[in-house]
């Protein structure tokens, strides 16, 4: 199947600070990526649809200023977590789909924050 | 919020068929059932989906009621390396196509 690879698969950072997680996807094109988050022991929840050349469509409840998504091309779609908390601490995955059938996911991005 | 409902977990022996049930009573004639897994910390895998049809390929099957709602994924021969999350999803055939995920069920397969 199509791969989706993100980057980093972990991070460790500094309250107050940012991090960018970046979700390519590696063969093939894809005009629209998602964002998901996931905490321990529970399922994965949608964040945002992100749109190449866009802005990004946030679920309610995301605050758009924190997490800032960028798809500035047809195979790079990047969060930023802005201004990074403990509790923003979380596994972040991204996923994309081919030509309007499955999407694929990518391997995650654990974000610890202290 | 989700549209599908499943067990929260199950059990299932080395070597057997593991039936994974989902229910999705609400579903639309243009949705579609999708089920992925996750193995533990890493990004879902993609397994299978289905319209209407019963669906196989080279990891399971899928059967889906005739009225369509509800469906039971089907792992022939279950391994050790089958156990994971499992999670039953209905997507609209077009527009976002973004999923929302329910809760799943975690399979444990036993030796």
């Amino acid at each position: 199947g199509a791969v989706v690879s993100q980057h980093p698969s972990w991070v460790i950072c500094k309250s107050g600070t940012s991090v960018k997680i970046e979700c390519r996807s590696l063969d093939f094109q894809a005009t629209t990526m998602f964002w998901y988050r996931q905490f321990p022991k529970q399922s994965l929840m949608l964040m945002a649809t992100s749109n190449e050349g866009s802005k990004a469509t946030y679920e309610q409840g995301v605050e758009k200023d924190k997490f800032l998504i960028n798809h500035a091309s047809l195979t790079l779609s990047t969060l930023t977590v802005t201004s990074a908390h403990p509790e923003d601490s979380s596994f972040y995955i991204c996923s994309a789909y081919v030509g309007g059938t499955e999407a694929f996911f990518g391997q995650g991005t654990r974000l610890t924050v202290v | 919020d989700a549209k599908t409902t499943q067990p929260p977990s199950m059990d299932c022996a080395e070597g057997r068929a593991a039936n994974l049930p989902c229910n999705h009573s609400t579903i639309s004639g243009n949705e579609y059932v999708y089920w992925y897994r996750q193995i533990h910390s890493q990004g879902p895998q993609y397994i299978i989906h289905g319209l209407k049809n019963n669906e196989t390929n080279e990891m399971a099957s899928l059967i889906i009621t005739e009225d369509r709602k509800s469906s039971t994924l089907i792992l022939p021969h279950a391994t050790l390396r089958d156990t994971a999350v499992y999670y039953c999803i209905v997507r609209v055939a077009s527009g976002t196509y973004k999923y929302i995920f329910g809760t799943g069920t975690r399979l444990k397969v036993l030796a």
